[in-house]
């Protein structure tokens, strides 16, 4: 099984300020196809998770642009620009190349 | 709007059955695969399962934690999917979120499973 692994375990930022949360997977998530098969969720307090990022830059449908994701084959970077209340939550890394799919840890953003 | 409402959760003896379901709505059910992800009591997500479409012969896949117990099947003339769940373990106690599109861009509510004595 591909192992994800989450950095840090929670982070807690200023709002106003950026915040990176990074994600390590055990195997090359990049597809012959050119696709990497990394997403991100977040998770808010009693709430079911949402997709933020898609194929490890892709921004979902209604998500700030505040939000970017980056990375290469097997590291990558959830990045949030100028935090605000509404980003905290717990934020999942996930892959979704090859059965069975597979989530990181997850890590906690607050606020200061 | 998408909105998929998962229902049947409950409490439930060890090495009971038990049967949750999903209602999808807003979007083309049939074009789309569709899984059960869940997340246990202050842990993190654990994918459960998944079913493909039509043309792909309504294939499924399973976690190995539950392979052999639980069973994933759809109904696209009512737009529903459900999860049988048999032999249930304490360890299967868990909010169950249904999720349906190519990056699980869609999650319901959840329901909740309880497995006790």
């Amino acid at each position: 099984d591909i192992v994800m692994t989450q950095a840090p375990l929670s982070v807690s930022v200023t709002p106003g300020e950026s915040a990176s949360i990074s994600c390590r997977s055990s195997k090359s998530l990049l597809h012959s196809n050119g696709i990497t098969y990394v997403y991100w969720y977040l998770q808010k307090p009693g709430k079911s998770p949402q997709l933020l990022i898609y194929r490890m830059s892709n921004l979902a449908s209604g998500v700030p642009d505040r939000f970017s994701g980056s990375g290469s084959e097997t590291d990558f970077t959830l990045k949030i620009s100028r935090v605000e209340a509404e980003d905290v939550g717990i934020y999942y890394c996930g892959q979704l190349l090859e059965n069975p799919w597979t989530f990181g840890g997850g890590t906690k953003l607050e606020l200061k | 709007a998408v909105q998929l409402v998962e229902s049947g959760g409950g409490l439930v003896q060890p090495k009971e059955s038990l049967k949750i379901s999903c209602a999808a709505s807003g979007f083309t059910f049939s074009n789309a695969a569709m899984y059960w992800v869940r997340q246990a009591p202050g842990k993190g997500l654990e994918w459960v399962a998944r079913i493909r479409t039509k043309p792909n012969n309504y294939a499924t896949y399973y976690a190995d934690s539950v392979k052999g117990r639980f069973t994933i099947s759809r109904d696209d003339s009512k737009s529903m999917v459900y999860l049988q769940m048999d032999n249930l373990k304490t360890e299967d106690t868990a909010m169950y979120y249904c999720t349906g599109g190519v990056s699980l861009d869609y999650w319901g509510q959840g329901v909740m499973v309880t497995v006790s004595s």
